[in-house]
Protein backbone atom coordinates (compact mmCIF):
# COMPACT_ATOMS: atom_id res chain seq x y z
CA UNK A 1 0.00 0.00 0.00
CA UNK A 2 0.60 3.58 0.16
CA UNK A 3 3.59 4.66 1.95
CA UNK A 4 5.69 7.56 3.32
CA UNK A 5 8.68 6.96 4.97
CA UNK A 6 10.19 9.82 7.49
CA UNK A 7 14.03 10.13 8.27
CA UNK A 8 15.56 10.35 11.00
CA UNK A 9 13.56 8.74 13.81
CA UNK A 10 15.46 10.61 16.28
CA UNK A 11 17.66 13.50 16.50
CA UNK A 12 18.97 15.21 19.61
CA UNK A 13 20.65 18.47 19.27
CA UNK A 14 22.07 21.52 20.79
CA UNK A 15 20.09 24.42 20.95
CA UNK A 16 20.69 26.99 18.66
CA UNK A 17 21.55 23.79 16.27
CA UNK A 18 19.65 23.12 13.17
CA UNK A 19 17.30 20.25 12.21
CA UNK A 20 15.90 18.83 9.37
CA UNK A 21 13.42 16.02 8.81
CA UNK A 22 12.95 14.43 5.30
CA UNK A 23 9.86 12.47 4.19
CA UNK A 24 9.64 10.33 1.11
CA UNK A 25 7.70 8.28 -1.04
CA UNK A 26 7.41 6.16 -3.91
CA UNK A 27 4.49 7.51 -5.20
CA UNK A 28 3.68 11.05 -6.64
CA UNK A 29 1.72 12.62 -3.76
CA UNK A 30 -0.58 14.62 -4.61
CA UNK A 31 -0.03 17.00 -1.31
CA UNK A 32 2.10 16.85 1.90
CA UNK A 33 1.29 18.24 5.27
CA UNK A 34 2.97 18.46 8.51
CA UNK A 35 2.13 18.12 11.58
CA UNK A 36 4.01 18.54 15.29
CA UNK A 37 2.86 16.79 18.72
CA UNK A 38 4.61 18.07 21.66
CA UNK A 39 5.34 15.25 24.49
CA UNK A 40 1.38 13.92 25.92
CA UNK A 41 0.01 15.83 23.49
CA UNK A 42 -1.89 15.29 19.97
CA UNK A 43 -1.06 16.33 16.67
CA UNK A 44 -1.30 19.57 15.51
CA UNK A 45 -1.62 20.51 11.69
CA UNK A 46 1.36 23.01 10.66
CA UNK A 47 1.04 23.52 7.32
CA UNK A 48 -0.18 21.86 3.77
CA UNK A 49 2.05 22.31 0.63
CA UNK A 50 0.34 21.48 -2.80
CA UNK A 51 2.93 22.94 -5.38
CA UNK A 52 5.77 21.21 -6.88
CA UNK A 53 9.15 22.64 -5.61
CA UNK A 54 6.62 24.98 -3.38
CA UNK A 55 8.24 26.13 -0.41
CA UNK A 56 6.80 27.71 2.67
CA UNK A 57 7.98 29.64 5.68
CA UNK A 58 6.60 30.10 9.51
CA UNK A 59 8.98 32.11 11.60
CA UNK A 60 12.27 29.78 12.19
CA UNK A 61 9.88 26.78 10.11
CA UNK A 62 10.90 25.85 6.20
CA UNK A 63 8.65 23.51 4.34
CA UNK A 64 9.59 22.11 0.87
CA UNK A 65 7.72 20.03 -1.28
CA UNK A 66 10.27 17.94 -3.69
CA UNK A 67 10.35 19.24 -7.74
CA UNK A 68 8.78 15.82 -8.54
CA UNK A 69 6.46 15.85 -5.37
CA UNK A 70 7.77 12.62 -4.04
CA UNK A 71 9.86 14.11 -1.23
CA UNK A 72 9.69 16.97 1.60
CA UNK A 73 11.35 18.48 4.25
CA UNK A 74 11.06 20.33 7.45
CA UNK A 75 13.83 22.58 8.23
CA UNK A 76 14.18 24.53 12.32
CA UNK A 77 16.54 26.83 12.13
CA UNK A 78 18.33 27.80 15.71
CA UNK A 79 16.34 25.35 17.95
CA UNK A 80 14.83 26.20 20.80
CA UNK A 81 13.13 23.81 23.55
CA UNK A 82 9.74 24.46 22.40
CA UNK A 83 10.60 22.98 19.42
CA UNK A 84 10.46 19.12 21.24
CA UNK A 85 8.35 16.95 19.84
CA UNK A 86 7.21 14.61 17.22
CA UNK A 87 7.37 16.08 13.65
CA UNK A 88 4.86 13.50 11.43
CA UNK A 89 4.67 14.16 7.72
CA UNK A 90 1.31 13.36 5.88
CA UNK A 91 0.68 12.50 2.45
CA UNK A 92 -0.76 10.92 -0.18
CA UNK A 93 -2.68 10.36 -3.81
CA UNK A 94 -6.11 9.26 -2.49
CA UNK A 95 -5.51 8.72 1.47
CA UNK A 96 -3.57 10.73 3.56
CA UNK A 97 -0.87 8.52 4.96
CA UNK A 98 1.01 9.40 7.96
CA UNK A 99 5.01 9.16 8.12
CA UNK A 100 6.83 7.50 11.25
CA UNK A 101 7.71 10.70 12.81
CA UNK A 102 10.98 12.30 13.48
CA UNK A 103 11.53 13.02 17.67
CA UNK A 104 13.50 15.86 18.04
CA UNK A 105 15.24 16.21 21.47
CA UNK A 106 16.69 19.99 22.55
CA UNK A 107 19.22 20.09 24.98
CA UNK A 108 19.84 23.54 26.78
CA UNK B 1 -14.71 26.73 19.68
CA UNK B 2 -13.99 23.69 21.86
CA UNK B 3 -12.10 21.51 19.59
CA UNK B 4 -12.27 17.63 19.24
CA UNK B 5 -13.51 16.53 22.65
CA UNK B 6 -12.74 12.82 24.08
CA UNK B 7 -13.69 10.63 26.85
CA UNK B 8 -11.83 9.41 29.10
CA UNK B 9 -8.89 10.39 28.72
CA UNK B 10 -6.89 7.64 30.55
CA UNK B 11 -8.58 3.93 30.65
CA UNK B 12 -7.39 1.14 32.59
CA UNK B 13 -8.47 -2.08 32.55
CA UNK B 14 -8.48 -5.94 32.59
CA UNK B 15 -8.20 -7.75 29.49
CA UNK B 16 -11.20 -9.22 28.81
CA UNK B 17 -13.37 -6.25 29.79
CA UNK B 18 -15.17 -3.76 27.44
CA UNK B 19 -13.90 -0.56 26.76
CA UNK B 20 -15.70 2.58 25.19
CA UNK B 21 -13.95 5.27 24.02
CA UNK B 22 -16.07 8.79 22.93
CA UNK B 23 -15.61 11.64 20.73
CA UNK B 24 -17.31 14.87 20.07
CA UNK B 25 -16.30 16.26 16.19
CA UNK B 26 -15.84 19.91 15.98
CA UNK B 27 -19.40 21.07 14.72
CA UNK B 28 -19.74 21.38 11.40
CA UNK B 29 -17.36 18.75 10.15
CA UNK B 30 -18.57 16.05 8.07
CA UNK B 31 -15.55 13.93 8.47
CA UNK B 32 -14.50 11.86 11.75
CA UNK B 33 -11.14 9.88 12.35
CA UNK B 34 -10.50 7.61 14.65
CA UNK B 35 -6.35 6.73 14.94
CA UNK B 36 -4.45 4.47 17.21
CA UNK B 37 -0.61 5.39 18.04
CA UNK B 38 1.77 2.61 19.39
CA UNK B 39 5.62 2.83 19.54
CA UNK B 40 5.79 0.77 17.51
CA UNK B 41 3.29 1.41 14.56
CA UNK B 42 2.90 5.13 14.71
CA UNK B 43 -0.19 6.76 14.06
CA UNK B 44 -2.74 4.12 12.51
CA UNK B 45 -6.15 5.44 10.75
CA UNK B 46 -8.72 2.88 11.95
CA UNK B 47 -11.85 3.93 10.42
CA UNK B 48 -13.41 6.89 9.61
CA UNK B 49 -17.23 8.05 8.99
CA UNK B 50 -18.83 10.89 6.07
CA UNK B 51 -21.86 12.70 7.75
CA UNK B 52 -22.03 9.73 10.26
CA UNK B 53 -21.66 6.82 7.68
CA UNK B 54 -18.71 4.26 8.26
CA UNK B 55 -16.49 4.69 4.81
CA UNK B 56 -13.59 2.93 5.09
CA UNK B 57 -13.05 0.37 7.97
CA UNK B 58 -10.04 -1.49 6.51
CA UNK B 59 -7.68 -0.21 9.73
CA UNK B 60 -9.80 -1.94 12.19
CA UNK B 61 -7.23 -4.73 13.73
CA UNK B 62 -9.96 -7.32 14.19
CA UNK B 63 -13.77 -8.16 14.80
CA UNK B 64 -13.17 -6.83 18.59
CA UNK B 65 -13.13 -3.06 17.31
CA UNK B 66 -16.10 -1.69 16.39
CA UNK B 67 -17.31 1.97 15.84
CA UNK B 68 -20.47 3.86 15.68
CA UNK B 69 -21.46 7.28 14.59
CA UNK B 70 -25.30 7.29 15.96
CA UNK B 71 -25.36 11.32 14.73
CA UNK B 72 -23.04 14.32 13.65
CA UNK B 73 -21.75 14.96 17.29
CA UNK B 74 -20.49 11.90 18.74
CA UNK B 75 -18.74 8.65 18.15
CA UNK B 76 -17.64 5.44 20.08
CA UNK B 77 -15.28 2.95 19.41
CA UNK B 78 -15.33 0.04 21.19
CA UNK B 79 -13.02 -2.76 21.72
CA UNK B 80 -14.79 -6.11 23.37
CA UNK B 81 -13.04 -8.08 24.99
CA UNK B 82 -9.93 -6.09 25.15
CA UNK B 83 -6.11 -7.64 25.37
CA UNK B 84 -2.93 -5.88 26.22
CA UNK B 85 -1.84 -5.41 22.62
CA UNK B 86 -4.34 -2.99 22.30
CA UNK B 87 -2.69 -0.68 24.89
CA UNK B 88 -2.02 2.66 22.61
CA UNK B 89 -2.98 6.16 22.52
CA UNK B 90 -6.79 6.17 20.48
CA UNK B 91 -7.28 9.77 19.03
CA UNK B 92 -10.16 10.83 17.30
CA UNK B 93 -9.81 13.83 14.60
CA UNK B 94 -12.07 15.97 12.32
CA UNK B 95 -12.03 17.59 8.98
CA UNK B 96 -14.06 19.31 7.47
CA UNK B 97 -13.74 17.25 3.98
CA UNK B 98 -11.97 13.73 3.53
CA UNK B 99 -9.92 14.90 0.86
CA UNK B 100 -5.82 14.66 1.41
CA UNK B 101 -6.05 18.61 1.25
CA UNK B 102 -7.78 18.57 4.68
CA UNK B 103 -6.01 19.15 7.11
CA UNK B 104 -7.18 17.16 10.34
CA UNK B 105 -7.90 18.17 13.78
CA UNK B 106 -6.55 16.30 16.82
CA UNK B 107 -8.53 15.35 19.64
CA UNK B 108 -6.39 15.05 23.04
CA UNK B 109 -6.80 11.02 23.36
CA UNK B 110 -7.20 8.53 25.31
CA UNK B 111 -4.56 6.37 26.87
CA UNK B 112 -5.79 3.14 27.09
CA UNK B 113 -3.73 0.68 29.22
CA UNK B 114 -5.03 -3.08 29.10
CA UNK B 115 -3.28 -5.13 32.07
Amino acid sequence: GQQVMQIPQYQHVQEGEDFTTYCNSSTTLSNIQWYKQRPGGHPVFLIQLVKSGEVKKQKRLTFQFGEAKKNSSLHITATQTTDVGTYFCAGGRNKLVFGAGTILRVKS
Amino acid sequence: DAGVIQSPRHEVTEMGQEVTLRCKPISGHDYLFWYRQTMMRGLELLIYFNNNVPIDDSGMPEDRFSAKMPNASFSTLKIQPSEPRDSAVYFCASSPGQGINYERYFGPGTRLTVT
